[in-house]
């Protein structure tokens, strides 16, 4: 069965620390997201990317890298994680990224940026 | 730019009654349309699409039919159970970008028992 996971599960840092999350989907889809969701704002698009290397900007991308390393595998990387930053994770992938595409997600990560 | 706005923040209905949660969108084009569900714990499942103007989507007893007259896409159920319990996003795959789906803020439904 097509799946995105995501690990860890959940993860606690200090401000100023270095956090990733990863996230790896055996659908073989080619595009991948990362989003995070917060009380109000629903889920917000960080990155995403749409293969091996490619990385596009997402809207809400300050403080935030990401890598694509091979086709199932995409990582968030927090360099200098602040409070604000404390959210739930979300990855996800879609196929061929057309208008008509779902999305498979993970089932997230929490951090918390303490 | 492009937009979708789910009007209810939060729903609580009893079992049995019966569901609408209304999106509008605003986009160019002719974006497909979709809704999410989220339950607790979870990720967003896809939930169902239309792609065209009067295409009805449905799966697990939600329907929602695409009205480019009056830019929505309204969430209904006839008849909710406890279970439906859970934060139901609609999106927006837009046809100019074609790999960045947009979605709506999400409304929370409780369904009491």
């Amino acid at each position: 069965e097509a799946a995105v996971t995501q690990s860890p599960r959940n993860k606690v840092t200090v401000t100023g620390g270095n956090v990733t999350l990863s996230c790896r989907q055996t659908n073989s889809h080619n595009y991948m997201y990362w989003y995070r969701q917060d009380t109000g704002h629903g889920l917000r698009l960080i990155h995403y990317s749409y293969g091996a290397g490619n990385l596009q900007i997402g809207d809400v991308p300050d403080g935030y890298k990401a890598t694509r390393t091979t086709q199932e595998d995409f990582f968030l990387l927090l360099e200098l994680a602040s409070p604000s930053q404390t959210s739930l994770y979300f990855c996800a992938s879609s196929d061929a990224g057309t208008a008509n595409s779902d999305y498979t997600f993970g089932s997230g990560t929490r951090l918390l940026v303490i | 730019g492009d937009s979708v706005t789910q009007t209810e923040g939060q729903v609580a209905l009893s079992e049995e009654d019966f569901l609408t949660i209304h999106c509008n969108y605003s986009a160019s084009g002719y974006p497909a349309l979709f809704w999410y569900v989220q339950y607790p714990g979870e990720g967003p499942q896809f939930l169902f699409r239309a792609s065209r103007d009067k295409e009805k989507g449905s799966s697990r007893g939600f329907e929602a039919t695409y009205d480019k007259g009056t830019t929505s896409f309204h969430l209904r159920k006839a008849s909710v159970q406890e279970s439906d319990s859970a934060v139901y996003y609609c999106a927006l795959g837009p046809d100019t970008n074609a790999y960045k789906v947009i979605f709506g803020k999400g409304t929370h439904l409780h369904v009491l028992p």
